[in-house]
């Protein structure tokens, strides 16, 4: 099992670029959860999906960011135009058991940098 | 709505030394409670969970105890290593099933040898 793969691992743009961060979920995981980290906001749940379907986008910071899970085995989340305060690390988790189990398992982050 | 507490950090300890890092929640019902641990330059990880009341769960050293009368999940080691050094985050599973987990804010451990 390769676990929550995500790429790029980094990534440095500048600023008014488009941005994209994939996610591959574990085969048989079918909730798939983005989430932001930062030093100032701590960890914020972005947009999650059950079954490929958005549940709950409401952490989605702007218009800016948009997620697309269009298959069982993929999703990403795209910022355009990208600004400075988007840096962080963006993660991605799936679960197999729904969206409420604990049994989340985490990629290993896309550090995103704007300059 | 279902909230988590954790003190706030950073800890810092010595090689050996006693680990509690204090977690309380508010929640309607009863939910499921856990541990996430989070090493440099990673993602979070599943350290330990409890389903009920009076559950433990315990992993690598590190235990927790599902209190219902103190709303609380406080995590402990008894003797912290070096590469115990990381970040903690005390999580709950909603009772009704179709909400994601709710994360306290987290807190960074630094043991030094």
């Amino acid at each position: 099992d390769a676990g929550v793969i995500q790429s790029p691992r980094h990534e440095v743009t500048e600023m008014g670029q488009e941005v994209t961060l994939r996610c591959k979920p574990i085969s048989g995981h079918n909730s798939l959860f983005w989430y932001r980290q930062t030093m100032m906001r701590g960890l914020e749940l972005l947009i999650y999906f059950n079954n490929n379907v958005p549940i709950d986008d409401s952490g989605m910071p702007e218009d800016r960011f948009s997620a697309k899970m269009p298959n069982a085995s993929f999703s990403t989340l795209k910022i355009q135009p990208s600004e400075p305060r988007d840096s962080a690390v963006y993660f991605c988790a799936s679960s197999r058991q729904g969206i409420a189990s604990g049994g989340y398992t985490f990629g290993s982050g896309t550090r995103l940098t704007v300059v | 709505g279902d909230s988590v507490t954790q003190m706030e950090g950073p800890v810092t300890l010595s090689e050996e030394a006693f680990l509690t890092i204090n977690c309380t929640y508010t929640a309607t019902g009863y939910p499921s409670l856990f541990w996430y641990v989070q090493y440099p330059g990673e993602g979070l990880q599943l350290l330990l969970k409890a389903t009920k009341a009076d559950d433990k769960g315990s992993n690598k050293g590190f235990e927790a105890t599902y209190r219902k009368e103190t709303t609380s999940f406080h995590l402990e080691k008894g003797s912290v290593q070096v590469s115990d050094s990381a970040v903690y985050f005390c999580a709950l599973s909603s009772t009704s099933g179709n909400t994601p987990l709710v994360f306290g804010k987290g807190t960074r451990l630094s043991v030094i040898a």
